[in-house]
């Protein structure tokens, strides 16, 4: 997994501060996929895009939550006026293709926390 | 609702001895299944699949065994080292949205020297 880089690492934001969350994929992906870990649980699927496109939102908090992932650079996560229970860690990982052979590779995540 | 459970938040197992994790899902369309290891800070790492045409996969001292009729699933570590000292995630996806892998809450192994 170390060829998913995210970053930041960690991330510090007061009550209604916007959070930006960067992953540049493994080289020759194309794939993204964005998890988040709340403390004491597993990790919750968000989102699945490829390069310009949202495949697969339906993990995704309707309101102040949003993903890209352009033809250029690296996929972002946004999420706007964050508030406490946004505090958690955000994990990236990346595959070559869909389907069962297509193991997902994770980044190390950022660790966000809402003061 | 968790699809994918795995009901021992840890287990302590002597260096040497077999680990075994457990893992059991609910949504019967699950058809592929996939174990992750997590270290601290760092993020999960693949350590092995079984598609539900298989009851077995082995691959070194890991292998994996699945009941498609109980709906459940255990990863066999054998022996243990202290190395496998980690978080271990179930997961699982159906062909239907691969995307979309479910992920248990993990099980932390710790192996006793």
């Amino acid at each position: 997994n170390a060829g998913v880089m995210q970053n930041p690492r960690h991330l510090v934001r007061r009550r209604g501060q916007e959070a930006r969350l960067r992953c540049s994929p493994m080289k020759g992906h194309s794939h993204v996929y964005w998890y988040r870990q709340l403390p004491e649980e597993g990790l919750k699927f968000m989102v699945y895009l490829q390069k310009e496109n949202i495949i697969d939102e339906s993990g995704m908090p309707k309101e102040r939550f949003s993903a890209e992932f352009p033809k250029e650079g690296p996929s972002i996560l946004r999420i706007q006026q964050v508030v406490r229970g946004d505090s958690a860690a955000y994990f990236c990982a990346s595959s070559p293709g869909t389907g069962p052979s297509g193991e997902q590779y994770f980044g190390p995540g950022t660790r966000l926390t809402v003061t | 609702d968790q699809q994918v459970k795995q009901n021992s938040p840890s287990l302590s197992v002597q260096e040497g001895r077999i680990s075994i994790l457990n893992c059991d899902y609910t949504n019967s369309m699950f058809d592929y299944f996939l174990w992750y290891k997590k270290y601290p800070a760092e993020g999960p790492t693949f350590l092995i699949s079984i598609s539900s045409i298989k009851d077995k996969n082995e691959d070194g001292r890991f292998t994996v065994f699945l009941n498609k009729s109980a709906k459940h699933l255990s990863l066999h570590i054998v022996p243990s080292q202290p190395g496998d000292s980690a978080v271990y995630f179930c997961a699982a996806s159906a062909k239907t949205s691969y995307d979309k892998v479910i992920f248990g809450p993990g099980t932390s192994l710790s192996v006793i020297p």
